[in-house]
């Protein structure tokens, strides 16, 4: 079945540090990679995508890269804030977009 | 210009009851795709329903069942409800292409079974 693996579970950093967190998925016809910050109380909020005919997008301080060969694709956020901690969750989608979520990765920016 | 809402925001039930929860979609979007959360983990794929059929289905028995209604909009439904039923269920709308179609979620429902 599919499987997906987020890394780190937990990343705690210094603001105005970089934030790197990797996703790992098992379904080669995953052919949309979507990342969701959940801050607490509240449902996913989309905060960067990437689809499969392009290896690298960037939004600012946000930015996903994407390796279909390797079937893994990353978040990376640079000068971090504190208003960046929350939970990242990495959704890769396939055939009308059925997400399959990982585990999350818990952000803490430390003033 | 409206996101996607739902409602209600919180619901207290107790075991072998039915529950219905309800979603609005962003303007303009067709799709709607439920998801369940437990406390601590990440969303899991119900069901998604494009043009007032269930599209596709995720790995949830019968008990967990829905519409969608002409205007877009979508019921939940969840029969004969267990302890472990209890979770945040999230409404997702997209514009449904069928090609990666990017979601956007509601605030979610919280769901508690007493």
């Amino acid at each position: 079945g599919e499987n997906v693996e987020q890394h780190p579970s937990t990343l705690s950093v210094q603001e105005g540090d970089s934030a790197v967190i990797k996703c790992t998925y098992s379904d080669s016809a995953s052919n949309y990679f979507p990342w969701y910050k959940q801050e607490l109380g509240k449902g996913p909020q989309l905060i960067i995508d990437i689809r499969s005919n392009v290896g690298e997008k960037k939004d600012q301080r946000i930015a996903v890269t994407l390796n279909k060969t390797a079937k893994h694709f990353s978040l990376h956020i640079t000068e971090t804030q504190p208003e960046d901690s929350a939970v990242y969750f990495c959704a890769p989608g396939g055939g009308y977009n059925k997400l399959i979520f990982g585990a999350g990765t818990r952000l803490a920016v430390h003033p | 210009d409206a996101g996607v809402t739902q409602s209600p925001t919180h619901l207290i039930k107790t075991r072998g009851q039915q529950v219905t929860l309800r979603c609005s979609p962003k303007s303009g979007h067709d799709t709607v795709s439920w998801y369940q959360q437990a406390l601590g983990q990440g969303p899991q794929f119900i069901f998604q329903y494009y043009e007032e059929e269930e599209r596709q289905r995720g790995n949830f028995p019968d008990r967990f069942s829905g519409h969608q209604f002409p205007n877009y909009s979508s019921e939940l439904n969840v029969n004969a409800l267990l302890l472990g039923d209890s979770a945040l269920y999230l409404c997702a709308s997209s514009l449904g292409t069928g090609l990666a179609d990017t979601q956007y979620f509601g605030p979610g429902t919280r769901l508690t079974v007493l």
